[in-house]
């Protein structure tokens, strides 16, 4: 099946600062990508859907200045969340999909904001 | 959209059976998915249906009826790896992904 990498697993940071998550398509070529947002005992959320050479499609609510998408190669996406705030404390988690429709999600990133 | 329901936690046994159901309403169904989350990592694939029927596969076996808007993930022989959340996932034909639902927290104790 498809493997998919992401960094960092876990990240603290300052409140204002500003955070990379990356996410990377190890055997395939996706020309899209998914971000989810999991809160704890919650379900996951799409955030955005990351599609290669251009803009993201972002999901009803979800801020697109704050979380910044670049999805600059065919095997790799970036999630930037921009001035996190201790709100944006989550579990955010990128995925491929193959042509039946299952997804490969990549390990996870948990971030957490002081 | 859908209407994902599923119940929030289960315990069972180990050596036993479960049955964790889920619920769904969309306009437009267009197939199943069961996902395992352990604690802190990401969802792994379980299943998929899109006819209605049992899918097995191993100890664990997927249902579905599409005119009830009901499936069901059975897990045999339980063993205490199996404690994890268990997620229901539906896609329309409308989206070419689906929407997760809450999920259900399965324990499985000695």
């Amino acid at each position: 099946g498809a493997v998919v990498s992401q960094h960092p697993s876990w990240v603290i940071c300052k409140s204002g600062t500003s955070v990379k998550i990356e996410c990377r398509s190890l055997d395939f070529q996706a020309t899209t990508m998914f971000w989810y947002r999991q809160f704890p005992k919650q379900s996951l959320m799409l955030m955005a859907t990351s599609n290669e050479g251009s803009k993201a499609t972002y999901e009803q609510g979800v801020e697109k200045d704050k979380f910044l998408i670049n999805h600059a190669s065919l095997t790799l996406s970036t999630l930037t969340v921009t001035s996190a705030h201790p709100e944006d404390s989550s579990f955010y988690i990128c995925s491929t999909k193959r042509e039946t429709g299952e997804l490969f999600f990549g390990e996870g990133s948990r971030l957490t904001v002081l | 959209g859908q209407n994902i329901d599923q119940p929030t936690e289960m315990t069972a046994t180990e050596g036993a059976i479960v049955q964790i159901n889920c619920t769904y309403q969309t306009s437009g169904f267009n197939g199943l998915f069961w996902y395992q989350q352990h604690a802190g990592e990401a969802p792994t694939f379980l299943s998929y249906n899109v006819l209605d029927g049992l899918e097995e596969k191993g100890r664990f076996s997927s249902f579905l009826s599409r005119s009830k808007g009901y499936s069901y993930l059975l897990l045999k022989e339980l063993q205490m790896k199996d404690s994890a959340s268990y997620l229901c996932a539906v896609r329309d034909w409308g989206s070419y992904i689906p929407t997760f639902g809450r999920g259900t927290s399965l324990i499985v104790h000695p």
